[in-house]
């Protein structure tokens, strides 16, 4: 069965400081990776995805993530945090795609991201 | 614009009651997917379906039922039997490459 760590509850930074948050996942094939950003009381919003190709990815925002197999890891990352990036960070496995249209993912439990201005 | 909605924003049950959160997207997609979203849980599946006519138990459907009659709606229905319904619902969809479009989701509360 696939899984998803995020070992980071919650995470302080200065705005303009960097980021990285981090995801490990569990998974016995290629998986399809994601990151989803969530503001209080809204639904998510996807930064990036990853199915193949390039390992380092490039999402909406600044953000990016890089995929590294032998770590079983998606973390992602940003250079420099503004003040409105304070928000829920979920990363997401899929198995890849199926007959039929989509398939189910499963999300990691979330790193609250606080910005200090 | 394409997209997904659910209604209402915010919902309010008396204990023993049902309630019905209502799905619609215009995507055009074929699955659509229910999560609930505790305080520190993430989200956890509740139902999923692949195409019209057919759904599938997700990891916590204990108390939940669903329906898929037509391609752009897949309500949920919160039964009495389900203990602890108090969360956050959000509906999603997507096509084949697994990247999942989220509602804004349903704030369920049981007075």
């Amino acid at each position: 069965a696939q899984s998803v760590t995020q070992p980071d509850i919650h995470i302080t930074v200065s705005e303009g400081a960097s980021l990285e948050l981090r995801c490990n996942y569990s998974y016995g094939a290629t998986p399809y990776l994601f990151w989803y950003v969530q503001s209080p009381g809204q639904g998510l919003q996807l930064l990036l995805k990853y199915f193949s190709g390039d390992t380092l990815v490039q999402g909406i925002k600044g953000f990016e993530a890089e995929f590294k197999r032998s770590q079983s890891s998606f973390n992602l990352r940003k250079p420099s945090v503004h003040w409105s990036d304070a928000a829920e960070y979920f990363c997401a496995v899929g198995a890849g795609a199926v007959t039929g249209g989509g398939n189910k993912l499963t999300f990691g439990t979330g790193t609250q991201l606080k910005v200090e201005l | 614009d394409g997209g997904i909605t659910q209604s209402p924003k915010y919902l309010f049950r008396k204990e023993g009651q049902n309630v019905t959160l209502s799905c619609e997207q215009n995507l055009n997609h074929d699955a659509m997917y229910w999560y609930r979203q505790d305080p520190g849980q993430g989200l956890r599946l509740i139902y999923y379906s692949q195409i019209v006519n057919d759904f599938q138990k997700g990891d916590i459907a204990e108390g939940y039922s669903v329906s898929r009659e037509k391609k752009e709606s897949f309500p949920l229905t919160v039964t009495s039997a389900q203990k602890n319904p108090t969360a956050f619902y959000l509906c999603a969809s997507s096509s084949w490459d697994n990247e999942q479009f989220f509602g804004p989701g349903t704030r369920l509360t049981v007075l």
